[in-house]
């Protein structure tokens, strides 16, 4: 079955680049077949979706989000990557890494990991 | 961006209970429309995709449902481990867009 785990700092200062990291087991990225995306979530709040790579590196973004967000992948690590510049404190968010399904639905999710933005 | 709206916002039931939830999209998405649970501190669990098809390994007491921009989750005898929050969200246009969530409670 697969899996996905978040890593990344739990603190980040405002206008600095949140960098986060999702390592997946039990399957390849790149197999093909799914986009590999970043989702996260306000606390007490419902779900944004951020965006989505697949293993060629072709990514699609939140256009609210589209002008200070980078998501790369590494295949040979069996890993994909969330950036986010200029943070602010409405960063501040839990965020999972997720796998999207041709369907566009997330079949798998990461455990999520909380980001504070704050000096 | 397509608008999801579920209500209630929140429902109380009773384990065997059963229970509807609905979630309006602002426009046309066809069947591209999920379901998730969630539960504190948890990741959100996919149960249903393209509005009626139930998720590997997820009990046949929940099922989904549409009707042009309307959708619904039912989940036919309330278990305790069932209390959570719900969401939808479509996967037909980019962004993906998640509905707003209902809290069921006991």
């Amino acid at each position: 079955q697969v899996q996905l785990q978040e890593s990344g700092p739990g603190l980040v200062k405002p206008s600095q680049t949140l960098s986060l990291t999702c390592t997946v087991s039990g399957g390849f990225i790149s197999s093909g077949g799914y986009y590999w995306s970043w989702i996260r979530q306000h606390p007490g709040k419902g779900l944004e979706w951020i965006g989505s790579i697949y293993y060629s590196g072709s990514t699609y973004y939140n256009p609210s989000l589209k002008s200070r967000v980078i998501i790369s992948v590494v295949t040979s690590r069996n890993q994909f990557s969330l950036k986010l510049s200029s943070v602010t404190a409405a960063d501040t968010a839990v965020y999972y890494c997720a796998r999207e399904s041709d369907t566009a639905d997330f079949d798998y999710w990461g455990q999520g990991t909380l980001v504070t933005v704050s000096s | 961006d397509i608008q999801m709206t579920q209500s209630p916002s929140s429902l109380s039931a009773s384990v065997g209970d059963r229970v509807t939830i609905t979630c309006r999209a602002s426009q046309s998405i066809s069947s591209y429309l999920d379901w998730y649970q969630q539960k504190p501190g948890k990741a959100p669990k996919l149960l249903i995709y393209a509005a009626s098809s139930l998720h590997s390994g997820v009990p046949s007491r929940f099922s989904g449902s549409a009707s042009g921009t309307d959708f619904t989750l039912t989940i036919s005898s309330l278990q305790p481990e069932d209390f959570a929050t719900y969401y939808c969200q479509q996967g037909y246009s980019t962004p993906p867009t998640f509905g707003q969530g209902t809290k069921l409670e006991i």
